[in-house]
This record gives structure tokens, C-alpha cells and sequence, in this order.
């Protein structure tokens, strides 16, 4: 089962900053939070990941809460683009066995609306 | 990061049949994963690929059903054999280190 929790679906208006919340409560200390993205009838899109410490990148910023039980995906300025399924995954971070798989929840719906 | 192919895109089989889904990284990975999503539904990990080893398969999926090959480090093929109707979903490939890649996936029907 996932170990996250999202909200089903958001709004957003474009051209503002799209705050999407994550709950990962039972996360261990090797667990890393990763984001992707599902636009429509393609495959999944890799966002972003972080430990605990906020990270940003081209795409969007990741902030982690002091006690790793919670993140935000903030996307600063939301296109029509950005209209995607958006999942939290955490996962820890090594490249062999089965602790390295990706195991998706239901995600959340962003639409961002002109 | 690393740049998956996945063929076919799509497909219509009929029932009873198989049909080999194929993926190519443009890179070499260690790990390569298969997924299904099912019609408005989330992905489901089929199972891990290892080259030179065999695949392990997640709970409610198996070998005979979903046999897979890794036959080298930038190659892997999944199989759905004997289709049903119950079959008809996306199927991706997965690989990469750290943020894993995805394939575009292949959108199959069975009739």
C-alpha cells in the first residue's frame, strides 16, 4: 500500500502558485519524498526529491516539515500545462532490491483554470 | 536522465493470445520495472527486472501470466499471455537511477 496521503483533486488559477500537500507520517529516516506528475495519456514525469531539506528546481520546490511527517509540492506559477495527476511517493533511495520501487497512491488531480 | 523507447504503443489482441510489450533505455540501468494502470486507476507494480536474474513478481502477479526478460542492461520485454478482457490497461516500463524515467507507455485492448 502507498504510504502517502493526497487530497483527490485541487483548483488552481493560473499564473498562481499551486501548493499541492502531502501526508507521509510513518516515513522512516532513509525514506527519501519524491514527486511525479501523470498528464493525460502519457507516462509518468519526474518532478522533484528531497531528505529534509527544501529543495527547488526548474520544475517546482519541495518543502519538507521539520519532522518529515509532511511535504508541500509548490509549483510558482501554474500553466494549463500543469493540469496533471500529481503523486508523492517516498521510497528509500537505493538503486538494487525491492526497497527501491516506486509505489504509486492515488495522487492528486491538479486543473489549473484560466 | 535516462531516455526510454516502449513499443507498441498500442494494440487490439484478441483473447487468448499474447502479446510482448518491449523497452530500450538509452543507457544502461540495473534495475527496470513494469507497471499497469487500469482505466482511471493509479499504477500497480508488476514486478522488478534484473538483468541476469529472474524478475520479482509483486502479490497478485505472476511469472506465467507475465513473463519478463532482461536480457541485457538496456533491455527488457513483458509479455501478457493467454488475454482476457480483464487485461485491457497501460502498461509501462520503468529505469533509471534515483528519479526513475518512464515509458510513454502501450495502451492495450483485448477483445
Amino acid at each position: 500500500d502507498a504510504k502517502t496521503t493526497q487530497p483527490p483533486s485541487m483548483d488552481c488559477a493560473e499564473g498562481r502558485a499551486a501548493n499541492l500537500p502531502c501526508n507521509h507520517s510513518t516515513i522512516s529516516g532513509n525514506e527519501y519524498v519524491y514527486w511525479y506528475r501523470q498528464i493525460h495519456s502519457q507516462g509518468p514525469q519526474y518532478i522533484i526529491h528531497g531528505l529534509k531539506n527544501n529543495e527547488t528546481n526548474e520544475m517546482a520546490s519541495l518543502i519538507i516539515t521539520e519532522d518529515r511527517k509532511s511535504s508541500t509540492l509548490i509549483l510558482p506559477h501554474a500553466t494549463l500545462r500543469d493540469t496533471a495527476v500529481y503523486y508523492c511517493i517516498v521510497r528509500v533511495e537505493n538503486y538494487g532490491g525491492s526497497q527501491g520501487n516506486l509505489i504509486f497512491g492515488k495522487g492528486t488531480k491538479l486543473s489549473v483554470k484560466p | 536522465s535516462a531516455v526510454i523507447s516502449q513499443k507498441p504503443s498500442r494494440d487490439i489482441c484478441q483473447r487468448g493470445t499474447s502479446l510482448t510489450i518491449q523497452c530500450q533505455v538509452d543507457s544502461q540501468v540495473t534495475m527496470m520495472f513494469w507497471y499497469r494502470q487500469q482505466p482511471g486507476q493509479s499504477l500497480t507494480l508488476i514486478a522488478t527486472a534484473n538483468q541476469g536474474s529472474e524478475a520479482t513478481y509483486e502479490s497478485g502477479f505472476v511469472i506465467d501470466k507475465f513473463p519478463i526478460s532482461r536480457p541485457n542492461l538496456t533491455f527488457s520485454t513483458l509479455t501478457v499471455s493467454n488475454m482476457s478482457p480483464e487485461d485491457s490497461s497501460i502498461y509501462l516500463c520503468s529505469a533509471g537511477v534515483g528519479g526513475y524515467t518512464f515509458g510513454s507507455g502501450t495502451r492495450l485492448t483485448v477483445v
